[in-house]
């Protein structure tokens, strides 16, 4: 079992569209929690940290669930601009500094 | 301008000659990684390092070396490179000290070994 799992996808949705991805993690120790933004063929950026009492920044909203390991990202009203690829990300603070990426769901939002 | 740098950002070589690929940070982050990036199998962490001279394996760190003799520069070094490191490569840094830590990623270097 890989250490971090996401949806598979491609998620193809209309322009406005409220979209759910799903990260499961396999390893308790892990303490922070990531999702990152790839666009195509470019370095992954930061969208947002995961924090355990869930968090907001702007239509975004991440979600964790440390009892059951699990990480959600939902973007509400879907932009030609969110179309890119959202990594799920684990560190295991634990252990030095070692991140671990989930192999990433790929987004197209469409007109 | 806060950056990480890579050189070169493309590379095609053959197998067996070694090969340095640079990264640079200007941020001043104790912390820096190098990740490969292949098709379905997303980022793998192949060597990170929590400050200078102080260096760990991450996920797949066979056929890769580094080195951090100053703080800012964080140079993979491919011995021998073989057709299966043809891959996508990410530098990437951060600061440490607090509970998420924002890594920086570099351009990406794009390397083929035939």
């Amino acid at each position: 079992r890989k250490e971090v799992e996401q949806d598979p996808g491609p998620f193809n949705v209309p322009e406005g569209a409220t979209v759910a991805f799903n990260c499961t993690y396999s390893n308790s120790a892990s303490q922070s929690f990531f999702w990152y933004r790839q666009d195509c063929r470019k370095e992954p950026k930061l969208l947002m940290s995961v924090y355990s009492s869930g968090n907001e920044d702007g239509r975004f909203t991440a979600q964790l669930n440390r009892a059951s390991q699990y990480i959600s990202l939902l973007i509400r009203d879907s932009k030609l601009s969110d179309s890119a690829t959202y990594l799920c990300v684990v560190n295991k603070l634990s252990e030095g500094q070692n991140f671990v990426f989930g192999p990433g769901t790929r987004l197209s939002v469409l007109p | 301008e806060a950056q990480v740098t890579q050189n070169p950002r493309y590379l095609i070589t053959v197998t067996g000659k070694k090969l340095t690929v640079t990264c640079s940070q200007n941020m001043n982050h104790e912390y820096m990684s190098w990740y490969r990036q292949d098709p379905g199998l997303g980022l793998r962490q192949i060597y990170y390092s929590m400050n200078v001279e102080v260096t760990d394996k991450g996920d797949v760190p066979e056929g890769y070396k580094v080195s951090r003799k100053e703080k800012r520069n964080f140079p993979l070094i491919l011995e021998s490179p073989s057709p299966n490191q043809t891959s996508l490569y990410f530098c990437a840094s951060s600061f440490l000290g607090g509970p998420s830590y924002e890594q920086y990623f570099g351009p990406g270097t794009r390397l083929t070994v035939t």
